[in-house]
């Protein structure tokens, strides 16, 4: 059971618009910590998607965006593409006796 | 070009240990810190362990800890992952990346392609 709560799965028509949420707690995103994004292709290593909540990495399109309030986060994908089919992770930090990074469980996201 | 890859892995019976090895190229190793990240065929990503730039900070999985241990070398550009009694459950591929950070577990900028391990008798 991941810190992080996502949803499974999403899933979209090409065009549509979906969201992934990202649901933490006060010792996480609640705390004040960044939420970051990764996506993840069928059999490759992860990739980051959005960085600080709300920031993308030079290379990453602009239909990618993010926002954090309160204990949660959410991954916007805008104008749907086929090749946008992957897992997306969103990520966090927390601490107790020593740092710890946080993952959600990951959304398999379905283009129809 | 920014670059990272793992070794190491392989079959091992439980309780044995294995040592994973990520070979870092193309940025100042010694200025960040650097994770661990594990993922078991089909399920999702779990953090294992991290450190900061100059072995100040360590952090460890709750699942990992007492057993497994995050080392670097600076001078050889290495990050290390020392595996000790092993669980049929530590079976999955580890991943090396590079946070953003050099002093904090922030976000994993740069992914290696893993090296996988199997725990089996």
């Amino acid at each position: 059971q991941s810190v992080l709560t996502q949803p499974p799965s999403v899933s979209g028509a090409p065009g549509q618009t979906v969201t992934i949420s990202c649901t933490g707690s006060s010792s996480n995103i609640g705390a004040g910590y960044d939420v970051h994004w990764y996506q993840q292709l069928p059999g490759t290593a992860p990739k980051l998607l959005v960085f600080s909540n709300t920031n993308r990495p030079s290379g990453v399109p602009d239909r990618f965006s993010g926002s954090k309030s309160g204990s949660s986060a959410s991954l916007a994908i805008t104008g749907l593409q086929t090749e946008d089919e992957a897992d997306y992770y969103c990520q966090s930090y927390s601490f107790d006796s020593s740092p710890y990074v946080v993952f959600g469980g990951g959304t398999k996201l379905t283009v129809l | 070009e920014v670059q990272l890859v793992e070794s190491g892995g392989g079959l091992v019976q439980p309780g044995r240990s294995l040592r994973l090895s990520c070979a870092a190229s193309g940025f100042s190793f010694h200025d960040y810190v650097m994770h661990w990240v594990r993922q078991i065929p089909g399920k999702g990503l779990e953090w294992v362990s991290g450190i900061t730039h100059n072995s100040g900070s360590i952090g460890y999985a709750d699942s990992v800890k007492g057993r497994f241990t995050i080392s670097r070398d600076n001078a050889k550009n290495f990050l290390y992952l020392q595996m000790n009694s092993l669980r049929v459950e530590d079976t999955a591929l580890y991943y090396c990346a590079k946070d953003h950070s050099g002093a904090y577990f922030y976000h994993l900028d740069v992914w290696g392609k893993g090296t996988t391990v199997t725990v089996s008798s």
